[in-house]
């Protein structure tokens, strides 16, 4: 099993529409949890840190499910600049030693 | 902001040459650098973890030998990969955490290496 596992997609959504990506992780012990965006051939960057108590920040909402080790991420209002790919991404201490990418969720927002 | 720069983007070498990557942090210093692979359609792979003045720790199934890391100075490290051939092919990318870390690296822009 995969530490970190998506559904590679793609999700063909029309702009405005809300989508959710879901994501789960196969080690109880990981410590922090993280949504990246990455665009084709380019860096990866940090959209947003993943809390237990769920959180957001403005159209993204992040929620993690601790007992069942699943995390999501969910867009609002998409945007055509929306459209990449997120990744999720595990961190297995405290520290920064062990990030875990997965393959990532391919999201395509048309007019 | 911390910038990592990396180069070259984009290489295009012949089988059984070696390949030299530069990554340099910008305006901080990087303690560590992490070095990953990134197959089409695939997840982002540790490679290896360079740490200034100390040897390199790599990942099971990465070749030392073959994937040579140098972490000469606080603001830059090297990938070369030696006598490539064209399973080598890939996009590498490096990175580093910042003093602060909170789930965030700062990225290279990666390097696109195609062997022929």
């Amino acid at each position: 099993r995969k530490e970190v596992e998506q559904d590679p997609g793609p999700f063909n959504v029309p702009e405005g529409a809300t989508v959710a990506f879901n994501c789960t992780y196969s080690n109880s012990a990981s410590q922090s949890f993280f949504w990246y965006r990455q665009d084709c051939r380019k860096e990866p960057k940090l959209l947003m840190s993943v809390y237990s108590s769920g959180n957001e920040d403005g159209r993204f909402t992040a929620q993690l499910n601790r007992a069942s080790q699943y995390i999501s991420l969910l867009i609002r209002d998409s945007k055509l600049s929306d459209s990449a790919t997120y990744l999720c991404v595990v961190n297995l201490n405290t520290g920064f030693q062990k990030l875990v990418f997965g393959t990532g969720t391919r999201l395509l927002v048309s007019p | 902001g911390a910038v990592v720069s990396q180069h070259p983007s984009r290489v295009i070498c012949k089988s059984g040459t070696s390949v030299k990557i530069e990554c340099r942090s910008l305006d901080f210093q990087a303690t560590t650098m992490f070095w990953y692979r990134q197959f089409p359609k695939q997840s982002l792979m540790l490679m290896a973890t360079s740490n200034e003045g100390s040897k390199a720790t790599y990942e099971q199934g990465v070749e030392k030998d073959k994937f040579l890391i140098n972490h000469a100075s606080l603001t830059l490290s090297t990938l070369t990969v030696t006598s490539a051939h064209p399973e080598d092919s890939s996009f590498y990318i490096c990175s580093a955490p910042g003093q602060a870390f909170k789930g965030k690296l700062f990225f290279g822009s990666g390097t696109q290496l195609s062997v022929l």
